[in-house]
């Protein structure tokens, strides 16, 4: 069956510009989660989604960051003014519920660079 | 705050040897210990997870791991490594609301 997926896979973009980063979950996978991986990092949680509404976003660095998941399946993890900070392996994954229970299974991610 | 720690940024062994990458949590870390693996431009894959029960985990490609709660540790071994092996493998430790990562073990199978 087909996995979690993730687009762009690679986005460039220039400083001070916004992107979108999309997810599309496993079918039926209630829970979503965004990680950022920076070089030489482990994953960096962002936040997590339970349906259609963020249960923590906690992780998110500060304002300029932003998630959705208007129909509790596909999310859009949104960046303003991109800063050259931001530039990492953007990793969603996604599980059958929350809980340590439901294994999380990881799309392959989009690699952001920012000039 | 909630911390997974990897021993060996890299670690390097012959096909055929034993392998063991280490990994110890915090106490703060809920109990629910996961390792996983990256393979070049691919996505995390479970390798195997400890919730709660028998404390030796045994998990897919040979691997296995067992929970020392009074060490804190979270070891990863396999007996007799295969090139196939070579990747970058991750401790994590968490609850519901994510996953706290270790910074990665690159693991390298010398022929």
């Amino acid at each position: 069956g087909a996995g979690v997926s993730q687009t762009p896979s690679n986005k460039v973009t220039e400083k001070g510009k916004y992107v979108e980063l999309r997810c599309d979950p496993i079918s039926g996978h209630t829970a979503l989660y965004w990680y950022r991986q920076s070089l030489g990092q482990g994953p960096e949680f962002l936040i997590y989604f339970q349906g259609t509404g963020a249960a923590d976003d906690s992780g998110l660095p500060n304002d300029r960051f932003f998630a959705v998941r208007p129909e509790g399946s596909v999310s859009t993890l949104k960046i303003q003014r991109t800063e050259r900070g931001d530039s990492a392996v953007y990793l969603c994954a996604s599980s059958l519920s929350t809980g340590l229970a439901y294994t999380q299974y990881f799309g392959p991610g989009t690699r952001l660079t920012v000039l | 705050a909630q911390s997974v720690t990897q021993l060996g940024s890299h670690v390097s062994v012959s096909e055929g040897a034993l392998v063991l990458l280490r990994c110890n949590y915090s106490s703060s870390v809920p109990p629910y210990l996961f390792w996983y693996v990256q393979y070049p431009n691919q996505g995390l894959q479970l390798l195997l997870k400890y919730t709660t029960g028998a404390t030796l985990v045994k998990g897919i490609n040979g691997f296995e791991a067992e929970f020392k709660k009074s060490e804190t540790s979270f070891h990863l071994t396999k007996p007799s490594a295969h090139m196939s092996d070579a990747a970058e493998y991750f401790c994590a430790g968490g609850g519901a609301d994510g996953l706290t990562f270790g910074k990665g073990t690159h693991l390298i199978i010398q022929p």
